[in-house]
């Protein structure tokens, strides 16, 4: 089963908005991870937070981690058209070894 | 450098069949991962691999999945009597000690299965 789910199922944005996806988990975990992929195909690592860490930021991408919510964001800044994928994120759970779970994804779609 | 691999990109079989899925990690990464991933899902843990042996296969479906990884560097994932319900893409991820577990994956391999 899923642990973490992303809300919103489907995002769609014009181009030069900020995008927001949400993750929430269950259980307690060593990092959380966010990928994006396009067509279906090869996941793309994008950023890791570590579990004692708050937020992080790369290029236009910003993660916060709330361990007490057992919630996480990414914000896309000044999103645009190659964008357009669907994000996951994914925890390395404490009792789970070193396996990912992953939710269910969220589809960007950024409009030109 | 040349990141995973995976071979074939895609394979269409019949049910019934045996398949086999070859992963090649990134060279020097000890440890690798398979997923498998169902349309509009996101993926899901089959087995995990820390060198030569299978440290978690808690993720394979049945006994008609098994993996190997005999010289600790490619792997091969396979399906015997191949069903309908094992259509999906094929994931395969490496990572090396020390890197707080970030995955670096391959493109897929999309099963399909008639």
């Amino acid at each position: 089963s899923q642990q973490g789910e992303e809300d919103p199922q489907a995002l769609s944005i014009q181009e030069g908005e900020n995008a927001t996806m949400n993750c929430s988990y269950k259980t307690s975990i060593n990092n959380l991870q966010w990928y994006r992929q396009n067509s279906g195909r090869g996941l793309v690592h994008l950023i890791l937070i570590r579990s004692n860490e708050r937020e992080k930021h790369s290029g236009r991408l910003r993660v916060t981690l709330d361990t007490s919510k057992k919630s996480s964001s990414l914000l896309i800044t000044a999103s645009r058209a190659a964008d357009t994928a669907s994000y996951f994120c994914a925890t390395d759970e404490e009792t789970s070894g070193s396996r990912l779970t992953f939710g269910e994804g969220t589809q960007l779609t950024v409009n030109p | 450098g040349a990141g995973v691999s995976q071979t074939p990109s895609n394979k269409v079989t019949e049910k019934g069949k045996y398949v086999e899925l070859r992963c090649d990690p990134i060279s020097g990464h000890t440890a690798l991962y398979w997923y498998r991933q169902s349309l509009g899902q996101g993926p899901e843990f089959l087995i995990y691999f820390q060198g030569t042996g299978a440290a978690d296969d808690s993720g394979l479906p049945n006994d008609r999945f098994f993996a190997v990884r005999p010289e600790g560097s490619v792997s091969t994932l396979k399906i015997q009597r191949t069903e309908r319900g094992d259509s999906a893409v094929y994931l395969c991820a490496s990572t090396s000690s020390g890197d707080y577990n970030e995955q670096f994956f391959g493109p897929g391999t999309r099963l399909t299965v008639l």
